[in-house]
């Protein structure tokens, strides 16, 4: 069964360093997002992107994060200078987007640790 | 309450018992998905019912809706030492369906 993948599983960065995570949505999907997750928190919303362009965005996204789908396969998110609180679980996410298709799939996420 | 809390927090069940965790959401939605979390891992998708659908089944799930009440259940049957892990609910409300998480059950079942 096709599956959301994402890599690294885990990265570790220094402050202030730039990181891209990495995505490869079900390839016949063409709605495409980010999540994270605070440890022990709730996992929120970044942003949604289709059609090669962002359709939506949370407060969370500003200027410091990016999303870029390079080819027809990946799906990157960029965070140009990583704080401390960006500490979190990442995820990606796909949909089909067909009519009556709303079910987003989860890739198992990065784990991002800032120090 | 936030948009998306589940009740209750924690459950410990015998395996073989029968578990419920139950959600509620203070907006309008479209679509309500129940998803499972393994320690550390991905969300894994169970299950989606429609704001127009009342009941669900998918194998040993069963999800209802009640969308006067802004809340719904999943309920878990013949429990497995393998059901171990977090369950959350996820509403969307239209648009480009970007999902709001409740708080999340942690159901641990008990060998």
């Amino acid at each position: 069964e096709p599956e959301v993948t994402q890599t690294p599983s885990h990265q570790v960065t220094q402050m202030g360093q730039e990181v891209i995570l990495r995505c490869v949505p079900i390839s016949n999907h063409l709605y495409f997002y980010w999540y994270r997750q605070i440890l022990g928190q709730k996992v929120e919303f970044l942003v949604s992107f289709y059609n090669n362009e962002i359709s939506e965005k949370s407060e969370i996204f500003d200027d410091q994060f990016s999303v870029e789908r390079p080819d027809g396969s990946n799906f990157t998110l960029k965070i140009r200078s990583t704080k401390l609180e960006d500490s979190a679980m990442y995820f990606c996410a796909s949909r089909v987007g067909t009519s009556g298709s709303y079910e987003q799939y989860f890739g198992p996420g990065t784990r991002l640790t800032v120090t | 309450s936030q948009q998306g809390e589940e009740d209750p927090q924690a459950l410990s069940i015998q395996e073989g018992e029968n578990a419920t965790m139950n959600c509620s959401y203070k907006t309008s939605i479209n679509n309500l998905q129940w998803y499972r979390q393994n320690s550390g891992r991905g969300l894994v998708h169970l299950i989606l019912i429609r704001s127009n659908e009342r009941e669900k089944h998918s194998g040993r799930l069963r999800v209802t809706l009640d969308t006067s009440k802004k809340s719904s259940s999943l309920l878990i049957t013949a429990s497995r030492a393998a059901d171990t892990a977090s369950y959350f609910c996820a509403t969307d409300a239209g648009g480009n369906e970007k999902l709001t998480f409740g708080t999340g059950t942690r159901l641990t079942i008990i060998p």
